[in-house]
This record gives structure tokens, C-alpha cells and sequence, in this order.
């Protein structure tokens, strides 16, 4: 079954430090991974996403993430946090079934930037 | 392409009223998902449509939720009657239906039971 593990309901960071928001999943078979972010308010854009290309996905807004087989792992990183990063991250998966997508999304992590 | 277009953005209502939120998706799309978004829960999948035709409801929470696809680009989310627990943001997306392809959100319509 396909499933995701946002390991972080919360990460503070300051300004101008880096960001690490860490997501592991699981899958019988090699997923496609995605991050979302959602903005106060806001309804969710996609940020990046992995399909089996190139393993070091590069995302709006300077965020990047590695997709690591060995480990699991899909995290999402950001040498450089800025204000406006402040926000929900969420991980995703997707169970492609059928002829159908179906998108399974973590529990999200509140990304905080202090000055 | 004006994206997924979402109405209402707000919605306030009291408890026992009927609820209608609608939903155009991204044109030549032909996924469409509803999810529920609360702060106890998460982001939960109530149903979605493949080329209008309902695939998998089975997030949805009873009897008193319903969702039509009438066409291509149209949906409509029903509440009735509304309960208070009810109150959620509740979003709407869209999807070019190949694999491994994003969805595309929606603004949301925040849902206010009273």
C-alpha cells in the first residue's frame, strides 16, 4: 500500500537558515512523489515533483528535493528560508490504479520563519 | 487557463440547511477530486470523478454528503441537511488524468455551519 510520513507537524527556522522538511513513504512499486504547499488561506500549488527522472528534483521558490530508494526518503530542502516560506508542506504519493491517479497526502508540516 | 474555480470562497449556514459547492475544473481535464480539509483531520478525499463518472466515494463521510458530475466542467458537492462538524475548507481539483500527473487545486470554499 502506498503511504507517506511527514516526520515533522512542525519546523521553526530563521531567516536566511536552511530548511529541511523531512517526508519517508512506502510503495509496492516506484512511486511518484510530490510537495505541495499551502499559503494561509490559500488552497495548494505544487512546489515539485519526482517520476523517476533525475533523482535531485529542483521546485519553485529555490526548494529542491532528493529522492533516496535506499532510505525511503523524499525531503524537501532549502539552503536559504525567507518569510514568505512560512506555510504548509505537505508530501504526497501516488497510487496510480486502475487508469486512475489518486493523490494520498501526509499530515503536513507547518513550516514557522522567524526573523 | 484560469485554473480550478471554486464557489463560494465562503459559506456560512445554519445547522439543517441544504450546502451546494461548486466546482469548474482546468478545461481538457477529466479527473476531479473533492477533498475536506479540518484541523482535527488533515486533508481527507471524499470522492472523485473520472470522466464524470464517480470512481471512489468511499471518503465520503454519510448519507448526508453527495457529489454530481454532470459534465465535463461541472461539479457540485452537496450538504444536506448541514451539521455544525461539518465546518471545513473544502477543495476541489483537477487532474489531466494521466499517470503520475499532479492535481491542480482549487481556491477552496471555507464552510462555516452554525
Amino acid at each position: 500500500a502506498q503511504s507517506v510520513t511527514q516526520l515533522d507537524s512542525h519546523v521553526s527556522v530563521s531567516e536566511g537558515t536552511p530548511v529541511l522538511l523531512r517526508c519517508n513513504y512506502s510503495s509496492s512499486y516506484s512511486p511518484s512523489l510530490f510537495w505541495y504547499v499551502q499559503h494561509p488561506n490559500k488552497g495548494l500549488q505544487l512546489l515539485l515533483k519526482y517520476t523517476s527522472a533525475a533523482t535531485l528534483v529542483k521546485g519553485i521558490n529555490g526548494f529542491e528535493a532528493e529522492f533516496k530508494k535506499s532510505e525511503t526518503s523524499f525531503h524537501l530542502t532549502k539552503p536559504s528560508a525567507h518569510m514568505s516560506d512560512a506555510a504548509e508542506y505537505f508530501c504526497v504519493v501516488i497510487l496510480f490504479s486502475g487508469g486512475y491517479n489518486k493523490l494520498i497526502f501526509g499530515a503536513g508540516t507547518r513550516l514557522a520563519v522567524h526573523p | 487557463d484560469a485554473g480550478v474555480i471554486q464557489s463560494p470562497r465562503h459559506e456560512v449556514t445554519e445547522m439543517g440547511q441544504e450546502v451546494t459547492l461548486r466546482c469548474k475544473p482546468i478545461s481538457g481535464h477529466n479527473s476531479l477530486f473533492w477533498y475536506r480539509q479540518t484541523m482535527m483531520r488533515g486533508l481527507e478525499l471524499l470522492i472523485y470523478f473520472n470522466n464524470n463518472v464517480p470512481i471512489d466515494d468511499s471518503g465520503m463521510p454519510e448519507d448526508r454528503f453527495s457529489a454530481k458530475m454532470p459534465n465535463a466542467s461541472f461539479s457540485t458537492l452537496k450538504i444536506q441537511p448541514s451539521e455544525p462538524r461539518d465546518s471545513a475548507v473544502y477543495f476541489c481539483a483537477s487532474s489531466p488524468g494521466q499517470a503520475n500527473t499532479e492535481a491542480f487545486f482549487g481556491q477552496g470554499t471555507r464552510l462555516t455551519v452554525v
